[in-house]
This record gives C-alpha cells, structure tokens and sequence, in this order.
C-alpha cells in the first residue's frame, strides 16, 4: 500500500507567519504535487516536482515555495502567510508520468488568523 | 488555457437510482481521464479511469464513457447506494505528462 503522509492534521498560524508544511511517501515515487481545495474550486496545482530538487510551478504558485532535497520528502512554504490561504493543502505522489494514478496524503487544514 | 468543466455541482439521487456526472475538457492532447472518490474527511482515491483508445470502461457499478471528437466523458454509477455518497472529481491529463488537471467536485448524496 502506498502511503503519503503530511506532517499536520490541522494548522492554526498568524497573518505574517513563515509556514512549513510537510510531506513524506514510502514507495519511492519521483513524482509529487501540492494542491490546494477550496470549496467550488476542485483541486488547484500549486506546484510539482518530477525529481530530486526539481521543482515547476502550478497554476497557483504565488506565495507559495518548494523544496525537495530528498526523493520522498516535499515540502510546501508559505513565506508570509495570508487570510486567503486558508485552505485544505493535499500533498500527492505518483510513480512516473507514464503511470497516472495520484496517491493523496490525508490533507492539511490550515487556518490563517 | 487547460480547463475541465464539471457538471453539476451537486447531484441527490434516492437508493438504488442512477447518477451521472459530466465533465468538458479543452486540451485536445488530453488522453488520460481519472476520476477520484472523497468521502468525508478522507483523502480522495481513483475510482476508475479511461483512455483515449476506448470508448467505455466498465468496473462493477461504475462506468466512465468518452466523447474525443466533443471532449467530453461522464462517470455513470448504477444501483447507488449510502456509502456513494462522496465528492467526486473529474480530471484530464496525458500520460508523459506531468500536470493533471481537476474539475470542481460534484457533491453526490445518495438517500436511503
């Protein structure tokens, strides 16, 4: 079974804040991506990674950052966080691009007050 | 630009019923159409997915059916029942790719 976990169940963090939120997956993936879920909006691409420090921005990549230093590690920053990124932050990995299907961490519920 | 639309937002349907789910893509290039199941404060999961080189697939009471020529493709689930009721996403990509692309969710109940 695969498994992807992120680090955090639930965030409450203040206006301003940097922000780490983290995510590991066991089964060796080289892929991995962080969406964001709003209400309405489905699952937005904030950015991905295809390998070990490669990173490509999403559709939303605006005051969000990466980092990947290992293979099964992806981390997703919020340098300043704002009220508009509450949101849920669901963490992803996949095996290659030829093999599709997505493998979602349980999510994060961040709340910026 | 890529774009999925999903139809409609929120679907109820009686036990035993019918549902049905569509969604509208843009990239001609697309040849990859997941769809992901999310219970309630659970992770979503693929339930099924299809192929530009078929036309239907079929796994139980779940069926995805595909349209190249209109880009389209719909998710047919029969005999629904309690525990169908989840958030259901569309979704487009093409395999070598990496990006794949999202509808809004339809929020199916399924009453008792």
């Amino acid at each position: 079974d695969v498994k992807v976990t992120q680090s955090s169940r639930y965030l409450v963090k203040r206006t301003g804040e940097k922000v780490f939120l983290e995510c590991v997956q066991d089964m060796d993936h080289e892929n991995m991506f962080w969406y964001r879920q709003d209400p309405g909006l489905g699952l937005r691409l904030i950015y991905f990674s295809y390998d070990v420090k490669m990173k490509e921005k999403g559709d939303i990549p605006e005051g969000y950052s990466v980092s990947r230093e290992k293979k099964e590690r992806f981390s997703l920053i919020l340098e300043s966080a704002s009220t508009n990124q509450t949101s849920m932050y669901l963490c992803a990995s996949r095996r290659t691009a030829m093999n599709t299907e997505a493998f979602f961490g349980q999510g994060t519920r961040l709340t910026v007050v | 630009g890529e774009n999925v639309e999903q139809h409609p937002s929120t679907l109820s349907v009686q036990e035993g019923d019918s549902a049905v789910i569509k969604c509208t893509y843009s990239d001609s290039a697309s040849n990859y159409f997941p769809w992901y199941k999310q219970e309630l404060g659970k992770r979503p999961q693929l339930i099924i997915d299809i192929r530009s080189n078929v036309g239907e697939k079929k796994d139980q009471r779940i069926a995805v059916t595909l349209n190249k020529t209109a880009k389209h493709f719909s998710l047919h689930i029969t005999e629904t029942q309690p525990e169908d009721s989840a958030v259901y996403f569309c979704a487009e990509g093409y395999t070598g790719g990496f990006k794949t692309i999202f509808g809004a969710g339809t929020r199916l109940f399924v009453k008792a």
